[in-house]
C-alpha cells in the first residue's frame, strides 16, 4: 500500500488567485473526498467523488470544484481565493462496493495560506 | 453539525488505559460510530468503528451502550505517541460517505 499523498504540502497564494491541489489515492481505492480544516476546528466536508463523478457535496460555494481521474487521483480547485480559505486541505480515499464502505485513509494535507 | 458530544480535553498517564467518552443521543438505527484521531499537523487516522456490538482491533476497543446513545473508545495502554485529538463521528450506511467532524477530544498522555 502506498497510502494517500497530497501535493504540495504548503502553498501561499494571494487573494483573488486560483489554486489547484492534488491528491493521489491509495492503491485500489475508488472513492475520494476533500475536507477543509480551519485552525482549531475539525475537518469540514467539501465534496466526494466516486468513479469520476461528484456524488456528494458539503456547504461550500461553487468556486470550490474538483475532478477525479480514471486512475483515481484527484484535484481540488478553488477560484477567487479569499482570506478565509486559509486552511489545511485534506484528501481522503476509500473503497466502496456493493453497499459496503471501508474507513477513509487520509493524506497529510496541503496547508494553504491566502494573503 | 456534528451529532456527537465529546469532552474538549482529557489527560492520561502513560501505560494506563485511556477511556474517551462520546454521547450520541440522537443516533439513528443505520448510523455507525466511527473513531478517528489526528496527531498534530497530520491527517486523521482511522481507529475503529461499530454499529451496535463492541469491537476490538490492534489499536483500541469500542464499547457501545445497549441503547446506542453513547460509546467509549478505550486505548488499553496509552503511550506518549497517543497524544492527539480524537474524533467520534456518526456515519450513515449506504452511499453517504460524509464524515461530520466535531471539535473532538484532545487527549494528552503524560509521562
Amino acid at each position: 500500500e502506498t497510502g494517500v499523498t497530497q501535493s504540495p504540502t504548503h502553498l501561499i497564494k494571494t487573494r483573488g488567485q486560483q489554486v489547484t491541489l492534488r491528491c493521489s489515492s491509495q492503491s485500489g481505492h475508488n472513492t475520494v473526498s476533500w475536507y477543509q480544516q480551519a485552525l482549531g476546528q475539525g475537518p469540514q466536508f467539501i465534496f466526494q467523488y466516486y468513479r469520476e463523478e461528484e456524488n456528494g457535496r458539503g456547504n461550500f460555494p461553487p468556486r470550490f470544484s474538483g475532478l477525479q481521474f480514471p486512475n483515481y487521483s484527484s484535484e481540488l480547485n478553488v477560484n477567487a481565493l479569499e482570506l478565509d480559505d486559509s486552511a489545511l486541505y485534506l484528501c481522503a480515499s476509500s473503497f466502496w462496493t456493493g453497499g459496503r464502505f471501508y474507513g477513509y485513509t487520509f493524506g497529510s494535507g496541503t496547508r494553504l495560506t491566502v494573503v | 453539525d456534528a451529532k456527537t458530544t465529546q469532552p474538549p480535553s482529557m489527560d492520561c498517564a502513560e501505560g494506563r488505559a485511556a477511556n474517551l467518552p462520546c454521547n450520541h443521543s440522537t443516533i439513528s438505527g443505520n448510523e455507525y460510530v466511527y473513531w478517528y484521531r489526528q496527531i498534530h499537523s497530520q491527517g486523521p487516522q482511522y481507529i475503529i468503528h461499530g454499529l451496535k456490538n463492541n469491537e476490538t482491533n490492534e489499536m483500541a476497543s469500542l464499547i457501545i451502550t445497549e441503547d446506542r446513545k453513547s460509546s467509549t473508545l478505550i486505548l488499553p495502554h496509552a503511550t506518549l505517541r497517543d497524544t492527539a485529538v480524537y474524533y467520534c463521528i456518526l456515519r450513515s450506511g449506504g452511499s453517504n460517505y460524509k464524515l461530520t467532524f466535531g471539535k473532538g477530544t484532545l487527549l494528552t498522555v503524560n509521562p
